[in-house]
């Protein structure tokens, strides 16, 4: 079992819709939880970042951490063509260990269609 | 601010041969820096951590006498395929973060693209 389990899709939305994304994990020793996007061919860009359960607020992205479930979620507002790329949920513990070790979801590819 | 980027941005090279990928920092020092491969419609996936001036920390599983890899300085570090098989073909991609930065602070390259005849 990954340790890191993410929907590769595709995932297809309508112009202005809503795009909800999530990853799941089993290692409970993740405490910091991030989100990138990637375009084809381009290296992954962060978007969300945080180390809390709950939600986090940015313009139109909103991340929510769930550890009690170790689920997470990424949701796009008012999605954009602009906004087709793949998301790529990762993780990690940052103990001594794993410092800067990010663990990876498979990466969710999203399509937004005008 | 805080770019990273990558040389070459795709190179094909005959099998045997070596390949040397350089990750730079344009704007920013970076103390550590990571090389990660990707193959198509996978995920990300961790080779090693380089510091600079000693020595690089490999993943399980990866060669380190295979992906040579040396963080000269605090701006650069490289990663050569010695030997390069087909086998060997990927996007490798680099991120480093900074010196003032938290481990979760990683901004990453463009990737490289590695084609091996």
């Amino acid at each position: 079992q990954k340790e890191v389990e993410q929907d590769p899709g595709p995932l297809s939305v309508p112009e202005g819709a809503i795009v909800s994304l999530n990853c799941t994990y089993s290692n409970s020793a993740f405490q910091y939880f991030m989100w990138y996007r990637q375009y084809s061919r381009k290296g992954p860009e962060l978007l969300m970042y945080t180390y809390s359960s709950g939600n986090k607020e940015d313009g139109r992205f909103t991340a929510q951490v769930d550890k009690s479930s170790k689920y997470i979620s990424l949701f796009i507002r008012d999605s954009q063509p602009s906004d087709s790329a793949t998301y790529l949920c990762a993780m990690s513990s940052m103990t001594t260990d794993s410092w800067g070790k990010l663990q990876f979801g498979a990466g969710t590819q999203v399509v937004v269609t005008p | 601010g805080a770019v990273v980027s990558q040389h070459p941005s795709w190179v094909i090279c005959k099998s045997g041969t070596s390949v040397k990928i350089e990750c730079r920092s344009l704007d920013f020092q970076a103390t550590t820096m990571f090389w990660y491969r990707q193959f198509p419609k996978q995920s990300l996936m961790l080779m090693a951590t380089s510091n600079e001036g000693s020595k690089a920390t490999y993943e399980q599983g990866v060669e380190k006498d295979k992906f040579l890899i040396n963080h000269a300085s605090l701006t650069l570090s490289t990663l050569t395929v010695t030997s390069a098989h087909p086998e060997d073909s990927s996007f490798y991609i680099c991120s480093a973060t900074p010196l003032a930065g938290g481990a979760d602070t990683q901004y990453f390259g463009p990737g490289t693209r590695l084609t091996v005849l």
